[in-house]
């Protein structure tokens, strides 16, 4: 088993570019997270997704669009990215909603937006 | 939504020390997480706490949900300890977690 996947590992965009993270788990888990992760701040929760073709907005989603068309990949969008997304972004996935369960995570994806 | 608040954010000790991180939040809880990201990045779960007390090896933790607060007791530190621990607690709605809301962090650094 991989586990979580995350492609790819480091980026470098310039204002106003477009990018597609990919986020892929092999333990067939219903539940997937976006986080990003920045100094000084704990991770925050960016987008998630219940399920094949939902998704919901967590605590920080502007700027980022998500998308989980096949139940095992996860993307995150960004259209037009900005500095201030420069970032460590980290991708998890879980069995299931309930509190006590294991969230997993990817190695996380390094992005420098100039 | 949970606060979650961490201490301290860095710690240094000597090989050997019996470490201790302190976690508190401010909504009650039905599970906390104990997370730790290695120096490259990487993020492993460590424990989920309910109730009491859970021991992995020289990782103690433990949680008292009626003052919520939570600590992590490494025994007999080692270099190798040294990474980055977070405590986390589920965001909750509709009768289950959607995601974590997560603390700052303690940098822990063993020195040989």
């Amino acid at each position: 088993n991989a586990g979580v996947t995350q492609t790819p590992k480091f980026r470098v965009l310039k204002t106003g570019q477009s990018m597609t993270l990919l986020c892929a788990q092999d333990m067939n888990h219903e539940y997937m997270y976006w986080y990003r992760q920045d100094p000084g701040m704990g991770l925050r929760l960016i987008h998630y997704s219940v399920g094949e073709g939902t998704t919901a907005k967590g605590e920080v989603p502007d700027g980022y669009n998500v998308s989980r068309l096949k139940k095992q990949n996860f993307l995150l969008g960004l259209e037009s990215a900005a500095p201030s997304q420069t970032s460590v972004y980290f991708c998890a996935s879980s069995r299931n909603r309930d509190t006590k369960e294991t969230q997993y995570f990817g190695p996380g994806t390094r992005l420098l937006v100039l | 939504k949970n606060e979650v608040e961490q201490s301290p954010q860095n710690l240094t000790a000597q090989e050997g020390e019996f470490i201790t991180i302190n976690c508190s939040y401010s909504v009650g809880i039905s599970a906390l997480h104990w997370l730790q990201q290695h120096p490259g990045g990487g993020i492993v779960s460590l424990f989920m706490l309910s109730s009491g007390k859970k021991k992995h090896g020289r990782l103690i933790a433990t949680i008292n949900i009626q003052e919520k607060h939570s600590s992590l007791h490494i025994t007999a530190s080692h270099p190798r300890d040294s990474a980055v621990y977070i405590c986390a607690v589920p965001q909750y709605s509709g009768g289950g977690a959607d995601g974590l809301t997560f603390g700052k962090g303690t940098h822990l650094i063993i020195q040989p």
